[in-house]
């Protein structure tokens, strides 16, 4: 079956440090590959998204490149903002399980000043 | 306005009390779904609807049946809630139609304590 794995958090950073969050994945087929946001009291929205290897999404400064040899989707930004402060989701989806969207447990960014 | 919304945004039951969330949205999408979130499990999916007619089980659908009494508009109940239900639900909606299928759009959410 689908399955993803981010790294714990939470990860806690000072205001303009560089950002990594890891995201591997355990897919049948081709899928493609998300990373959501929630802000403090949202829901979940969609950040970034790839659809095939060696694809970047991006977005807000965010980057995730696909890589298929790794089976990974890693978030990065250059320099974290205070409002960068949110939980991030990695979530994926084949075509084999419809509009399936799985989900990553979700990693918490906490951006001090 | 909201194009999704859930309601309540929070509620406090009792086990063995049966509850219903509502989720209403705007976007005229055809698909819906509801997810629950726990700390450190992300979004698991409960059921989920393709049109007015097609409901179908998620990965944890026991416990749970929804409605889908119209394509604007899909509820969540709990027949008869036990303290394991406590989460955070969220609704979502995609379109099945266009290039944007892959996007699920989500609400805000729903706070449930079952005490």
């Amino acid at each position: 079956g689908n399955s993803v794995t981010q790294m714990e958090g939470p990860v806690t950073l000072s205001e303009e440090a560089f950002l990594t969050i890891n995201c591997t994945y355990t897919a049948t087929g081709y899928p493609s590959l998300f990373w959501y946001v929630q802000y403090p009291g949202e829901g979940l929205q969609l950040l970034l998204k790839a659809t095939k290897a060696d694809d970047k999404g991006s977005n807000k400064g965010f980057e995730a490149t696909y890589r298929k040899e790794t089976t990974s989707f890693h978030l990065e930004k250059g320099s974290v903002q205070v409002s960068d402060s949110a939980v991030y989701f990695c979530a994926l989806r084949t075509n084999n399980a419809g509009n399936m969207l799985t989900f990553g447990g979700g990693t918490r960014l906490m951006v001090k000043p | 306005d909201a194009d999704v919304t859930q309601t309540p945004r929070n509620r406090i039951t009792k086990t063995g009390k049966r509850i219903m969330l509502e989720c209403s949205q705007t976007k005229g999408h055809d698909r819906m779904y509801w997810y629950r979130q726990d700390p450190g499990l992300g979004l698991r999916l409960i059921y989920y609807s393709f049109d007015v007619k097609d409901i179908n089980k998620g990965e944890i659908s026991d416990g749970y049946s929804v409605s889908r009494q119209a394509q604007a508009k899909f509820s969540l109940s709990l027949e008869s809630a036990i303290p394991n239900q406590t989460a955070l639900y969220f609704c979502a909606t995609s379109d099945s139609a266009g290039g944007n299928q892959e996007t699920q759009y989500f609400g805000p959410g729903t706070r449930l304590l079952v005490l």
